[in-house]
């Protein structure tokens, strides 16, 4: 079945620093992916998606492109913010398997001042 | 900006009660979900629901479980039976359409303690 692996965390940055948080799937067809934020006391909120391969997604200054060859959309963002603390959820939606979400575990950022 | 919303926040049951989750979905949405995450593991589907039937569901959806909109603005989940390891975060969902562009809008879920 479809699966999303996603780096386990906490992460933890200072303000500014380089954010690259990993994401890999397996799908069986061939998927949409979408990254989600959730911030604290919050539901998740769509952060970017990327519909085919070669795709960037990119929204607040993170960007993630879908990578066909090495399944792999990894988000980044160039500088990041306290703001930006919050859990980060990678998924994708099969398109040949109905409407569902696959989601990864999740990755706590935490970005001190 | 319109957004789903879910009560109670917080539910505590004792194991072997009902309990029933409400959602209210964005109100020109027609595609509805619920979503669950245990602590400590990934967010799963459970269920979807478009026109008055499910759609979709996993696994995890057995007969303990079912879902209703009662009127035109709520959406349920009611867990007939509930068991030590119901205990969870439910997140409904509600999207305009499922075709791409496609975007589900997530509630900020409900805490399921069963004691």
């Amino acid at each position: 079945g479809d699966s999303v692996t996603q780096m386990e965390g906490p992460v933890t940055l200072s303000e500014e620093a380089f954010l690259t948080i990993n994401c890999t799937y397996t799908a069986t067809g061939y998927p949409s992916l979408f990254w989600y934020v959730q911030y604290p006391g919050e539901g998740l909120q769509l952060l970017l998606k990327a519909t085919k391969a070669d795709d960037k997604g990119s929204n607040k200054g993170f960007e993630a492109t879908y990578r066909k060859e090495t399944t792999s959309f990894h988000l980044e963002k160039g500088s990041v913010q306290v703001s930006d603390s919050a859990v980060y959820f990678c998924a994708l939606r099969d398109n040949n398997a109905g409407n569902m979400l696959t989601f990864g575990g999740g990755t706590r950022l935490m970005v001190k001042p | 900006e319109p957004e789903v919303t879910q009560t109670p926040s917080h539910q505590v049951t004792q194991m072997g009660q009902e309990v029933i989750l409400r959602c209210v979905p964005i109100s020109n949405h027609l595609y509805f979900y619920w979503y669950r995450q245990i602590l400590g593991q990934k967010v799963e589907f459970l269920v979807s629901f478009y026109n008055n039937e499910i759609s979709e569901k996993s696994e995890i959806f057995d007969d303990q479980f079912s879902v209703e909109r009662p009127d035109g603005s709520n959406f349920t989940l009611k867990i007939r039976s509930t068991k030590l390891e119901d205990s969870a975060m439910y997140f409904c969902a509600s999207s305009e359409e499922v075709e791409a562009p496609y975007e589900q809008y997530f509630g900020p879920g409900t805490r399921l303690t069963v004691t």
